[in-house]
């Protein structure tokens, strides 16, 4: 199994512009979530979803959108890039919302300038 | 909201010897689940170690034991026998009935050969 996968792996945007983020898993998980990791800080929720066709906001969901259209795919779209949206990205998948542990991605490192 | 807070930014051991992370939380529920993530250089986050609010005996895995205490919310990590490998920012987090997982601001643990 790859697990979680996330691409691209780095990416520099110029102010206004827009792109989306891939997230893959295939442990055939329900639940998958997206993290933004800021320097020096924890990880701050952005949007999740309980499986396909189903998505909710998190802590931090401004200037995002994301769909679920199947179990293994759970995009994250930037509409317009902003300097505020400078973060590393992480993408989760786990079994169950609670109990079980969230599975990570290896991140994706985005530049807005 | 849940808040989850790690009061030692940085902290550093001689290999072989034993190390404690702090981690305290403020909730006002009482089912709730409690992690430590770590996250190397890599940046692959990976889970450690994880504790049900519900269960009295601390949780332990290999090298890596918890003090968890529910009345003072308080949530440890001790890392017994410290290796080279165990270099890394470690992540304590908090899920309860929202379903999201809170995370602390981090501490990273530098391990002195």
């Amino acid at each position: 199994n790859a697990g979680v996968t996330q691409t691209p792996k780095f990416r520099i945007l110029k102010i206004g512009q827009s792109m989306t983020l891939q997230c893959t898993q295939d442990m055939n998980h329900n639940y998958m979530y997206w993290y933004r990791q800021d320097p020096g800080m924890g990880l701050k929720l952005i949007y999740y979803s309980v499986g396909a066709g189903i998505t909710d906001k998190g802590e931090v969901p401004n200037g995002y959108n994301v769909s679920r259209s199947t179990t293994e795919d759970f995009p994250l779209r930037l509409e317009l890039a902003a300097p505020s949206q400078t973060s590393v990205y992480f993408c989760a998948s786990s079994y169950s919302i609670r109990y079980n542990e969230q599975f990570f991605g290896p991140g994706t490192r985005l530049t807005v300038l | 909201a849940q808040t989850v807070t790690q009061s030692q930014p940085e902290m550093s051991v001689q290999e072989a010897e034993t190390v404690t992370l702090s981690c305290t939380y403020d909730t006002s529920e009482s089912d709730y689940y409690l992690f430590w993530y770590k996250q190397p250089p890599s940046r692959q986050m990976i889970l450690v170690i994880r504790q049900e609010a519900y269960k009295q005996q601390n949780a332990t895995e290999n090298r890596f034991s918890v003090n968890f205490q529910k009345a003072a919310k308080s949530f440890s990590l001790k890392i017994s026998d410290s290796q080279l490998g165990d270099a890394a920012m470690y992540f304590c987090a908090y899920i309860g009935g929202n379903e999201k997982l809170t995370f602390g601001t981090g501490t990273r643990l530098t391990i002195i050969p």
